[in-house]
C-alpha cells in the first residue's frame, strides 16, 4: 500500500529565513506528487504538483518542490518565508493503477514568527 | 467553474438531530471524497464514491454516519443521530478521472453538536 510521510509535525521559522517541509513516498509505481495548503479556517489549496518532465516545481508564490525518484522525496522549499505564509502544508501522492484516490501525509504546520 | 461547493458553511445543532452536509462536485469529476478534520485526529478520509459508486466507506466511524451520491452532480453525509464528538469540519472533495489534477476540495462545513 501506498504510503507518504512527512516527518516534521511542526515547523517554527522567523520571518525571511528559509525553510524546508519534507516529504518520502513509498511507491513502486510511478506516481503524480502534491502539495497542498490549508491557511486558517480555510480549505485545502493545491499549491504545486509534479507529474512527469522536469523534477524542479514551482507555485506562484515562491515555493518550489523537487522530485528525488532515488530517495523517494517530494521536498517543499522556500528561501525566503513571509508571516502570510503560516499555515499546514500536506503532501500527498496518486499512483493511478486503479486507486481513485490520493495518499496524503498527516500534514506540517508551518509557523513564521516576527 | 465555481469549483467544489459544500452547503451549509457552518451547523449548529443539538446532540441527537440529524444533520445533512451537502456537495456539489466539479462537473466532470468522477471521483468524489468526504473527509473530516479535527485538532485530534487531523484529516481523515470518511468515504469516497467513483462514477457515483460508493468505493470504500471503511473510514466512517460508525453506522450513525451514512453518504449517498445519488447523481454526478450531488452528495450527501447524513450523520443520524449526532453527537458532540461529531464535531469537526467536513470536507468534500472531487477529482477527474486521469487524477493529474489532484483533488479539488470544497471550503468545507463547520459542524458544531451541543
Amino acid at each position: 500500500a501506498q504510503s507518504v510521510t512527512q516527518l516534521d509535525s511542526q515547523v517554527p521559522v522567523f520571518e525571511e529565513a528559509p525553510v524546508e517541509l519534507r516529504c518520502n513516498y513509498s511507491s513502486s509505481v510511478s506516481v503524480y506528487l502534491f502539495w497542498y495548503v490549508q491557511y486558517p479556517n480555510q480549505g485545502l489549496q493545491l499549491l504545486l504538483k509534479y507529474l512527469s518532465g522536469s523534477t524542479l516545481v514551482e507555485s506562484i508564490n515562491g515555493f518550489e518542490a523537487e522530485f528525488n525518484k532515488s530517495q523517494t522525496s517530494f521536498h517543499l522549499r522556500k528561501p525566503s518565508v513571509h508571516i502570510s505564509d503560516t499555515a499546514e502544508y500536506f503532501c500527498a501522492a496518486y499512483s493511478g493503477a486503479g486507486s481513485y484516490q490520493l495518499t496524503f501525509g498527516k500534514g506540517t504546520k508551518l509557523s513564521v514568527i516576527p | 467553474d465555481a469549483g467544489v461547493i459544500q452547503s451549509p458553511r457552518h451547523e449548529v445543532t443539538e446532540m441527537g438531530q440529524e444533520v445533512t452536509l451537502r456537495c456539489k462536485p466539479i462537473s466532470g469529476h468522477n471521483s468524489l471524497f468526504w473527509y473530516r478534520q479535527t485538532m485530534m485526529r487531523g484529516l481523515e478520509l470518511l468515504i469516497y464514491f467513483n462514477n457515483n459508486v460508493p468505493i470504500d466507506d471503511s473510514g466512517m466511524p460508525e453506522d450513525r454516519f451514512s453518504a449517498k451520491m445519488p447523481n454526478a452532480s450531488f452528495s450527501t453525509l447524513k450523520i443520524q443521530p449526532s453527537e458532540p464528538r461529531d464535531s469537526a469540519v467536513y470536507f468534500c472533495a472531487s477529482m477527474g478521472q486521469t487524477g493529474q489534477q489532484g483533488y479539488t476540495f470544497g471550503s468545507g462545513t463547520r459542524l458544531t453538536v451541543v
